[in-house]
């Protein structure tokens, strides 16, 4: 089966400061694609930052980067300098291309930002 | 353009009912996906359109649901004699093409079974 775990349920950070979000997957493919999306109480899932699995170097965007492991099938997600509208709840995602590329979500991890 | 739009934002209805959710993706996006996150199960696949190609149909749970897609954009998803374990918010999502492309998402629909 193939799966997403995030161990962390619910997270939370001081204004300014550094968090990482931890996620592991499993799957059998060789070729696949990783992403993090947040979503805000309004519901609506926004795309975070996205990770082929062909490449070895880590995404980044702006204040958000990954640490992508393939070999220990580990994707977790750090935000830098932690803002108060980065709190969200965030989901851990992959696609694989003979799945139609359907994305799989971990349970999530309700991040607070404290002021 | 606008976003992924869907409607209505929320529905109640009573058990026994028929309901019908709609989709209206990016344009020009010619993947559509159906999506739905509750409590329980947390955020599964439903239901996946890509061009013209028969759709996956794979993720939904029962007889009583079914979707569809009309000229290659607006999707409906109908779920016939809602039960209350139907209760959850129904996202929708598009994206150019599949292979790792990004999905964009509606605000969802929040359905409530009575």
């Amino acid at each position: 089966a193939q799966t997403v775990t995030q161990s962390q349920p619910e997270m939370s950070v001081q204004e300014a400061e550094t968090v990482t979000l931890s996620c592991t997957y499993d799957t059998s493919e060789s070729d696949y694609y990783l992403f993090w999306y947040k979503q805000p109480p309004s519901r609506q899932m926004i795309l975070v930052i996205r990770q082929e699995a062909y490449k070895q170097q880590n995404a980044t965007e702006n204040r958000f980067s990954v640490n992508f492991q393939k070999a220990a099938k580990s994707f977790s997600l750090k935000i830098s300098d932690s803002q108060l509208g980065d709190a969200a709840m965030y989901f851990c995602t992959y696609s694989v291309e003979t799945s139609g590329s359907r994305l799989t979500f971990g349970e999530g991890t309700q991040l607070t930002v404290n002021p | 353009g606008a976003g992924v739009s869907q409607s209505p934002s929320n529905k109640v209805t009573e058990k026994g009912k028929d309901v019908e959710l709609r989709c209206d993706p990016i344009s020009g996006h010619t993947a559509l996906y159906w999506y739905r996150q509750s409590l329980g199960q947390g955020l599964e696949f439903l239901i996946y359109f890509q061009g013209n190609s028969a759709p996956d149909k794979s993720g939904l749970p029962s007889d009583r649901f079914s979707a569809e897609r009309t000229g290659g954009s607006v999707s409906t998803l109908t779920i016939q004699r809602t039960q209350q374990e139907d209760s959850a918010v129904y996202l929708c999502a598009s994206s150019l093409g599949s292979a790792g492309r990004v999905q964009y998402f509606g605000a969802g629909t929040r359905l409530s079974v009575l």
